[in-house]
């Protein structure tokens, strides 16, 4: 049982690069997301999937797109990289989203600097 | 005002005594408060979750909500080295129904 899994692990990217972040869990959660990590700013979410088949915009989606490929998978594509977009992204999912008791848990992160 | 509000530290405290971290949260709304930890260069983990006003025990760990006050703060007793790490509070419900609204996060470091 892994938990969730990001790849790749480190990225350097150049103004304008594309790529995707990839993130799997293997809980059987039906909500996953994606948030980035500057410092002094804790956490911020991006996007995020309710459930199969549906995303909607967090608190700063802009230039980022999501896909939910399929219950285990939930990928974040930079389309045009900025270097503002340099930062630690996470991916999460939690298995009862809206319960007082929904918990998020968290992937190992991606190290991504855009020169 | 930022809504979910933490002092960013750092907190240093000697080995053994309590470290007392504290958060305030602005949506009246919120209905679960959760404290994860994250050590440096890792992913954040999850320490305990608390709805319920009063304390909560696990372990060194006591968490302690006040909803009239919304506050919501961790207590780590007998503090050890390997507590050093950042302290995350976040919050859940109201306006953000299903999503997590984090803190900033307090530094912690525990000195021998």
């Amino acid at each position: 049982n892994a938990g969730v899994t990001q790849t790749p692990k480190f990225q350097v990217l150049k103004t304008g690069q594309s790529m995707t972040l990839q993130c799997a869990q293997d809980m059987n959660h039906n909500s996953m997301y994606w948030y980035r990590q500057d410092p002094g700013m804790g956490l911020r979410l991006i996007y995020y999937s309710a459930s199969e088949g549906t995303t909607d915009k967090g608190e700063v989606p802009n230039g980022y797109n999501v896909s939910r490929l399929n219950k285990r998978e939930f990928s974040l594509r930079l389309e045009s990289a900025a270097p503002s977009q340099t930062s630690v992204y996470f991916c999460a999912s939690s298995g009862r989203r809206g319960a007082r008791t929904d918990t998020q848990y968290f992937g190992p992160g991606t190290r991504l600097t855009v020169l | 005002q930022k809504e979910v509000e933490q002092n960013s530290g750092p907190l240093s405290v000697p080995e053994g005594a309590i470290a007392s971290l504290n958060c305030t949260y602005s949506d009246r709304g919120s209905q679960s408060f959760f404290w994860y930890r994250q050590y440096s260069g890792k992913s954040p983990e999850l320490i305990m979750f608390i709805y319920s006003n009063g304390d909560k025990e696990d372990g060194r760990f006591t968490a302690q909500l006040n909803k009239a006050s919304q506050y919501v703060s961790l207590l780590i007793r007998d503090s050890q080295p390997s507590d050093s790490a950042t302290y995350l509070c976040a919050v859940a419900g109201g306006t953000s129904y299903g999503k997590l609204t984090f803190g900033q996060g307090t530094i912690l470091t525990v000195h021998p």
